[in-house]
């Protein structure tokens, strides 16, 4: 069974809303998430990197204000898209891992902006 | 820096007929290999991946992989494709200790004709 739940898995908005996605690691406590976007026919970009109770560590490129990470328990990580924009329009797709054991992927939110 | 490099694009097989995906790795330390497969609109699948050990790795759905550490390469096999296997597969190179995310290849997008 799924050890990464991600939450929603789809969602539409007006443009200027704010939405925020969970993920939360099931049954083992992730010392790291990462979350990724992935546009349509692309591959996965590592948009972020954070640890419990850290600031995350954003990849050059992806605007900290406007993708805000807060991964408040070993267990739980929100990623919400600011002011979302048409051109945020994506595959957010967010994995967890415990220190030195594998990535566990969540299904992913399809996150449409109108 | 890492990086891997999956250099088809598309790749059209008959059903029946055997398959290679192609990867090519570039990492600084022991790398852990991954294969995922992922379909419309849907999350990451794993179809296998290498830690160490035997360098032929066997996975889901028939699917196999091999090791060549000299060459780099991670390459996916089935020897008969079924029209289900049609779909968008990643391979992907991470760490085998600590908390640094995987990298994915672009993709290899599979159709199968009957």
């Amino acid at each position: 069974g799924a050890v990464v739940s991600q939450h929603p898995s789809w969602v539409i908005c007006k443009s200027g809303t704010s939405v925020k996605i969970e993920c939360r690691s099931l049954d083992f406590q992730a010392t790291t998430m990462f979350w990724y976007r992935q546009f349509p026919k692309q591959s996965l970009m590592l948009m972020a990197t954070s640890n419990e109770g850290s600031k995350a560590t954003y990849e050059q490129g992806v605007e900290k204000d406007k993708f805000l990470i807060n991964h408040a328990s070993l267990t739980l990580s929100t990623l919400t898209v600011t002011s979302a924009h048409p051109e945020d329009s994506s595959f957010y797709i967010c994995s967890a891992r415990l220190s030195g054991r594998p990535q566990h992927f969540g299904d992913g939110t399809r996150l449409s902006i109108l | 820096a890492q990086s891997v490099t999956q250099p088809d694009i598309h790749i059209t097989v008959s059903e029946g007929a055997s398959l290679e995906l192609r990867c090519n790795y570039s990492y600084g330390a022991t790398p852990y290999l991954f294969w995922y497969v992922q379909s419309p609109g849907q999350g990451l699948q794993l179809l296998l991946k290498y830690f160490s050990g035997d360098t032929l790795v066997q996975g889901i759905k028939g699917f196999e992989a091999e090791f060549k550490r000299s060459q780099s390469s991670f390459n996916l096999r089935k020897p008969s494709v079924h029209w289900s296997d049609a779909a968008e597969y990643f391979c992907a190179v991470g760490a085998n200790s600590g908390n640094t995310p995987l990298v994915f290849g672009k993709g290899t997008r599979l159709s199968v004709i009957a």
